[in-house]
């Protein structure tokens, strides 16, 4: 069954270090996202990628953050200057039509000390 | 008002019971929904999307308000094994999941 494949699967960065995050989709995929979750909170929206490009971002998505498609398989998430607050675990998501269900990778769990 | 709402919880009901909760949507023009299950510390995955007329799956039935803007998730004869939180999803018009809180289930022996 196609899964979507997150690496790494825990990331420990001191603070003020840049981070990147990787994610393959499910191949025939056409919508990329990228959440987050603080430990006991709930999920929240960062980033949608369609078409190559951003198509949403949320007040979190500010411009420490960065997405990029590199090689038409691969979604990474660039976190610069990491701050304590940005530990969570971040989960990558990829949907086949704007409608459809979303599957997710199992996460990166990123600590910053 | 947040996009999704849902009843925290904790549901905290015996082996073979049965348990429903609510969430409810503030996007009128919402198109699609989701109940997913997230275990601890592991990633969201879906348990049913959810139709117009209600659905069913096994011992999950989901129902939709759109008059009301709510949806529902049945369990009917729980297993330990159905202890989880449960997410109430919304893809509104913008193509962007929306997640609630989660309601919190515990099936105890």
């Amino acid at each position: 069954e196609p899964e979507v494949t997150q690496t790494p699967s825990h990331q420990v960065t001191q603070m003020g270090q840049e981070v990147i995050l990787r994610c393959v989709p499910i191949s025939n995929h056409l919508y990329f996202y990228w959440y987050r979750q603080i430990l006991g909170q709930k999920v929240e929206f960062l980033v949608s990628f369609y078409n190559n490009e951003i198509s949403e971002k949320s007040e979190i998505f500010d411009d420490q953050f960065s997405v990029e498609r590199p090689d038409g398989s691969n979604f990474t998430l660039k976190i610069r200057s990491t701050k304590l607050e940005d530990s969570a675990m971040y989960f990558c998501a990829s949907m086949s039509g704007a409608l459809t269900e979303a599957f997710f990778g199992q996460g990166t769990r990123l600590t910053v000390v | 008002r947040k996009e999704v709402e849902q009843d925290p919880g904790p549901f905290n009901v015996p082996e073979g019971a049965t348990v429903a909760f609510n969430c409810t949507y503030s996007n009128s023009a919402s198109q699609s929904f989701f109940w997913y299950r997230q275990d601890c510390r592991k990633e969201p995955k879906l348990l049913m999307s959810v139709y117009s007329s209600g659905n069913e799956d096994g011992r999950f039935t989901a129902q939709l308000n759109r008059a009301s803007q709510y949806i529902s998730l049945l369990i009917r004869d729980s297993k330990l094994s159905d202890s989880a939180t449960y997410l109430c999803v919304v893809n509104g018009d913008d193509y962007k999941l929306s997640f609630g809180a989660g309601t919190t289930v515990t099936v105890r022996a």
